[in-house]
């Protein structure tokens, strides 16, 4: 089984401030992608990678940076928080060849 | 680009009826089309996908059907258990998009007892 961490579970900022929520995982899948669950408006791609090195805009990517330095690592920032980014963020990774996505854990983000 | 409609938002049924949820998606280029649930406080599982080469799938009480022609996808779920209460999404996705997978809104299906 795929295993995928993300890091904090849970995380209140303030309108402003900055902050990098971390996916990893643990065996050695190439692509992984960024998630935000809003009420009635399902998952939203953020941003996603297809290898190390590379990252790709989704459908909503304004507000945030991703890198992937180091191929088990995904990271995404937020350099000044919003209040429309409180969120439940979820971290995915392609398991296979044949497109399924296996998600991380999530983190509940709140901007005050 | 791809947009997923989802219908209906919720949809409560007595336990041991089927719940059918239904998904319309834009884009005639998608091909792979997976089916999500999700319990409260926990992440989106996969449940079940279907390709468009073919136009029916089945997992024990839960299938899948496909209508490339009118570009409809269908979550049927049979002898339904308290267990079904959750949120199921659909999605779908193309092989050139690098796996982008597109959501619906999701339905919050209730299992009544």
């Amino acid at each position: 089984n795929a295993g995928v961490t993300q890091t904090p579970k849970f995380r209140v900022l303030k309108t402003g401030q900055s902050m990098t929520l971390l996916c990893a995982q643990d065996m050695n899948h190439e692509y992984m992608y960024w998630y935000r669950q809003d009420p009635g408006m399902g998952l939203r791609l953020i941003h996603y990678s297809v290898g190390e090195g590379t990252t790709a805009k989704g459908e909503v990517p304004d507000g945030y940076n991703v890198s992937r330095l180091k191929k088990q690592n995904f990271l995404l920032g937020l350099e000044s928080a919003a209040p429309s980014q409180t969120s439940v963020y979820f971290c995915a990774i392609r398991t296979g060849a044949q497109d399924e996505q296996f998600f991380g854990p999530g983190t509940r983000l709140t901007v005050l | 680009g791809e947009n997923v409609e989802q219908h209906p938002s919720t949809l409560s049924v007595q336990e041991g009826d089927s719940a059918v949820i239904k998904c319309t998606y834009s884009d005639s280029a998608s091909n792979y089309f997976p089916w999500y649930k999700q319990e409260l406080g926990k992440r989106p599982q996969l449940i079940i996908d279907i390709r468009s080469n073919v136009g029916e799938k089945k997992d024990q009480r839960i299938a899948v059907t496909l209508n490339k022609t009118a570009k409809h996808f269908s979550l049927h779920i049979t002898e339904t258990q308290p267990e079904d209460s959750a949120v199921y999404f659909c999605a779908a996705s193309k092989d050139s998009s690098a796996s982008k997978i597109i959501f619906g809104s999701g339905t919050r299906l209730s299992i009544r007892p």
